[in-house]
């Protein structure tokens, strides 16, 4: 099984200000046939379901305010938001749809400093 | 509008069997792959299930292999996930997910809101 870790655990970050989340695949996820990085980032706010931001490392999902922006390959991604804001405080996971079982990362959690 | 309803949640004791349905509206449900994700009170988001859209393929996490199926009936528009054996551990919000295709290996672009399933003696 591909394992994901992420880091930090937790940020707290002030408004306006940049956060980053790290995401380390114990394998590659970069398919070399297509040159996709089967790497998805999703945002859970409490009491909901998560929402899918970004999908192939770096492709913003549709309606994705373009503060969000992903980036990396093969074993290394990050998840960046440019300019913190409250709507923004929730729990991001990183998954890898590159082999069965498609694991998650064990999340960071995003808050206002 | 996608929508994705889960349903058959509930509580049951350890070694029970229980199944869960996901009722899908507002796509054409039969080109969708579908995925199962729970997440256990207070932790991470854990992959449990995937089937294809065909339902020609399916995968399992290793910690249900073998005790859970999903299976899939494109007449009705439902996925589901037959459960079986259940463990104490299994106790999670079941959610139902579709990928943005037929394959598995894609993300989950629409969720359900999820579906609580109590494993307890």
């Amino acid at each position: 099984d591909i394992v994901m870790t992420q880091s930090p655990d937790s940020l707290a970050v002030s408004l306006g200000e940049r956060a980053t989340i790290n995401c380390k695949s114990s394998q590659s996820v970069l398919y070399s046939s297509n040159y996709k990085n089967y790497l998805a980032w999703y945002q859970q706010k409490p009491g909901q379901p998560p929402k899918l931001l970004i999908y192939w490392a770096s492709t913003r999902e549709s309606g994705v305010p373009d503060r969000f922006s992903g980036s990396g390959s093969g074993t290394d991604f990050t998840l960046t938001i440019s300019s913190l804001q409250a709507e923004d405080v929730a729990v991001y996971y990183c998954q890898q749809y590159y082999s069965s079982p498609f694991t998650f990362g064990p999340g960071t959690k995003v808050d206002i400093k | 509008e996608v929508q994705l309803v889960e349903s058959g949640g509930g509580l049951v004791q350890p070694g029970e069997s229980l199944r869960l349905s996901c009722a899908a509206t507002g796509f054409t449900f039969s080109n969708y792959a579908m995925h199962w994700v729970r997440q256990a009170p207070g932790k991470g988001l854990e992959y449990v299930s995937a089937i294809s859209s065909n339902g020609d393929s399916t995968y399992y996490a290793n910690s249900v292999k073998g005790r859970f199926t999903i299976s899939r009936d494109n007449s009705k528009n439902t996925l589901y996930l037959q459960m079986g054996s259940l463990r104490v551990g299994d106790m999670a919000v079941y959610y139902c997910a579709r990928a943005p295709g037929g394959t598995c290996y894609l993300p989950a672009d629409y969720w359900g809101q999820g579906t609580l399933v109590t494993v307890s003696s």
